[in-house]
This record gives C-alpha cells, sequence and structure tokens, in this order.
C-alpha cells in the first residue's frame, strides 16, 4: 500500500539554527499539505499545495518558514531561524483532490528546539 | 468560518464496554465532517467521513458515527472497544468552497483492560 514518506523521523536543534523537513506524498496526490500539531492539540495547517502551486499558507509564520514543491512531486518545508516554541510534531499530508478528499498522513517529524 | 470542539479530552473506557466521543461543529453553511484516528508515534488515519446522504456513517474497525443537523453534532461511536483502540480521536470539518480541514483539539481514548 503506497505511503507518504517523511524524514527526518525527530530532530533536535538548537534554536537560532535552521532546519528542514522532506516530503514525499503518494505518486499521483496532486494537494499536499503541512501541518503542525502541538503536543495536545490537533494538526494546524501550515501549506497548501496543488500541483506545484501555493494554495494556502496563511498560517505559515513566513519570516521564518518556508514551504517549496518545485516539480509538485515531494515537499521541503524549512525553518531558519528554529525557536523554542517551534518544537511540535510536523506532518505532512496528501490527497488526490483538496478538502473532501481523504488526506493520507505521513508518520511526521518530531521536533525538538533546545 | 467554521470550527469543531470536541467536549472530552480524554475517554477512559473497559475493554468490550461501548464508547461515544462527542464533537460539535460550528458553520453557517454546508459541513463535510470527518473523524481521523492517530496511534502513538504515528500519522493520522481516517476512520469515516460524512460527505452527504445517509447521516448514519460507517467506517474501519467497527467505528461509525451520526450526523446531526439540528443538533450540529458528528458523534462518533463503537458498540464494544478492544485494547487497540487506545489512541487519540480528530474530529475535522470543511465547507463547500473551502481548500482544507480544520481539526478539533482532539480525543484520548484508553482502553483499560
Amino acid at each position: 500500500e503506497a505511503e507518504v514518506a517523511q524524514s527526518p523521523r525527530y530532530k533536535i536543534t538548537e534554536k537560532s539554527q535552521a532546519v528542514a523537513f522532506w516530503c514525499d506524498p503518494i505518486s499521483g496526490h496532486a494537494t499536499l499539505y503541512w501541518y503542525r500539531q502541538i503536543l495536545g492539540q490537533g494538526p494546524e495547517l501550515l501549506v497548501q499545495f496543488q500541483d506545484e502551486s501555493v494554495v494556502d499558507d496563511s498560517q505559515l509564520p513566513k519570516d521564518r518558514f518556508s514551504a517549496e514543491r518545485l516539480k509538485g512531486v515531494d515537499s521541503t518545508l524549512k525553518i531558519q531561524p528554529a525557536e523554542l516554541g517551534d518544537s511540535a510534531m510536523y506532518l505532512c499530508a496528501s490527497s488526490l483532490l483538496p478538502a473532501t478528499d481523504t488526506q493520507y498522513f505521513g508518520p511526521g517529524t518530531r521536533l525538538t528546539v533546545l | 468560518a467554521q470550527s469543531v470542539t470536541q467536549l472530552d479530552s480524554q475517554v477512559p473506557v473497559f475493554e468490550e464496554a461501548p464508547v461515544e466521543l462527542r464533537c460539535n461543529y460550528s458553520s453557517s453553511v454546508s459541513v463535510y465532517l470527518f473523524w481521523y484516528v492517530q496511534y502513538p508515534n504515528q500519522g493520522l488515519q481516517l476512520l469515516l467521513k460524512y460527505l452527504s446522504g445517509s447521516t448514519l456513517v460507517k467506517g474501519i474497525n467497527g467505528f461509525e458515527a451520526e450526523f446531526n443537523k439540528s443538533q450540529t453534532s458528528f458523534h462518533l461511536r463503537k458498540p464494544s472497544v478492544h485494547i487497540s483502540d487506545t489512541a487519540e480521536y480528530f474530529c475535522a470539518v470543511t465547507r463547500t468552497g473551502a481548500n482544507n480541514l480544520f481539526f478539533g483539539t482532539g480525543t484520548r481514548l484508553t482502553v483499560i483492560p
């Protein structure tokens, strides 16, 4: 069964350092999402791509976060510089279509900022 | 704007007992509703969704949910839980014309042997 791949699974960094997360969606899925999940809360959308275009990045802290999906396949989420408050699980999901179509989630990257 | 409220942050239940996890939504337009499950150290997995049609929706692992428009609810139920059902459960909502989902804060279900 096809799965969404994410790496690394765990990342520990010091504040002010740069970090990057990678996501490879299920083949053929045009829609890709990055979520941030703080411990004890539900996932919060950071950015949504349709193919290589950003559809929604209204909740992305653009002064320090960036995301790209250059060829409309895999995607990278970057934080520079990392802050203590960025410690969270970063989840990637993909779907064939946006909104009502089933989203398939990767295992996530747990980020700890010291 | 749409949102969901999960009224219980934690629900302990004995094995083989029934369980109901509550979810209420707020939206001024037609909505689509979802339940996702998250096992420890894993991503989320879809349990079931309501898009249209029958208000009783059956999902995987023996779970079902009922869409109640008058009460703006979409509660999740299972008649007999197993130890393996221990996980975090998230209710989510979207609406016509929206691009993405809004998740609730989650309910941690703990099944006690």
